[in-house]
């Protein structure tokens, strides 16, 4: 597609739940960013895929969270047993690849809601 | 460790008036440095970005950023802001040895008809 594209657009669950977000970059981006953001803050970065290689996982908050990128396109991030602090819009973010002058694109996010 | 400081939360502005968002980082090597802007119910999208070169950039719509490397600072500018301003504004910096970006809390523009 065009751009970055997220699903679903908002996810209410309840505490205690698993859920799966996913993600589908832009054709042909290497790397694949997942962020998240919650009310009033800036970016919190979670998790980085590069092509083939092992990902960086040093953003992820608890060992709830947990993503996979199946055939270096789509990915899924996915928080078991969600928590109401779990309530944030996850963001997706694609670059074409990493290097020194590297931009990322962002999908629309899938706020998630944890009751 | 790194960060990134916007100064102002909320800022509200008539239209034509002049607006500048002020983003300060910490960190003493190369960067890269980025706007971000998402306007309501729209997704972050690119504003404009520096990698090196001309410390003056200019992005979409009419605005600019000015990189002063002595003053860790690159703070975005429009001369004559419209209500279709409105949105929320993102400073991020990556070092360029490495890709994480780190964000600045953002700034909520309202600009009133």
């Amino acid at each position: 597609g065009a751009g970055v594209s997220q699903s679903p657009s908002n996810k209410v669950t309840e505490k205690g739940k698993d859920v799966e977000l996913r993600c589908d970059p832009i054709s042909g981006h290497t790397a694949l960013y997942w962020y998240r953001q919650s009310l009033g803050q800036g970016l919190e970065f979670l998790i980085y895929f590069q092509g083939n290689s092992a990902p960086d996982k040093s953003g992820l908050p608890s060992d709830r969270f947990s993503a996979e990128r199946t055939g270096g396109s789509v990915s899924t991030l996915t928080i078991q047993r969600t928590q109401q602090e779990d309530s944030a819009v996850y963001l997706c973010a694609s670059s074409l690849q990493p290097g020194l002058e590297e931009t990322q694109y962002f999908g629309p996010g899938t706020r998630l809601l944890v009751l | 460790a790194q960060s990134v400081s916007q100064h102002n939360h909320h800022v509200i502005l008539s239209e034509a008036a002049s607006l500048e968002l002020g983003c300060n980082y910490s960190y003493g090597g190369t960067v890269n440095l980025f706007w971000y802007v998402q306007y309501p119910g729209q997704h972050l999208q690119l504003l404009l970005k520096y990698f090196s070169g001309d410390p003056l950039v200019k992005g979409i719509k009419g605005f600019e950023a000015e990189f002063i490397k002595s003053k860790f600072s690159f703070n975005l500018r429009k001369p004559s802001v419209q209500w279709s301003d409105t949105a929320e504004y993102f400073c991020a910096v990556n070092a360029r040895s490495n890709y994480q970006l780190i964000w600045g809390a953002g700034t909520k523009l309202i600009i009133k008809p």
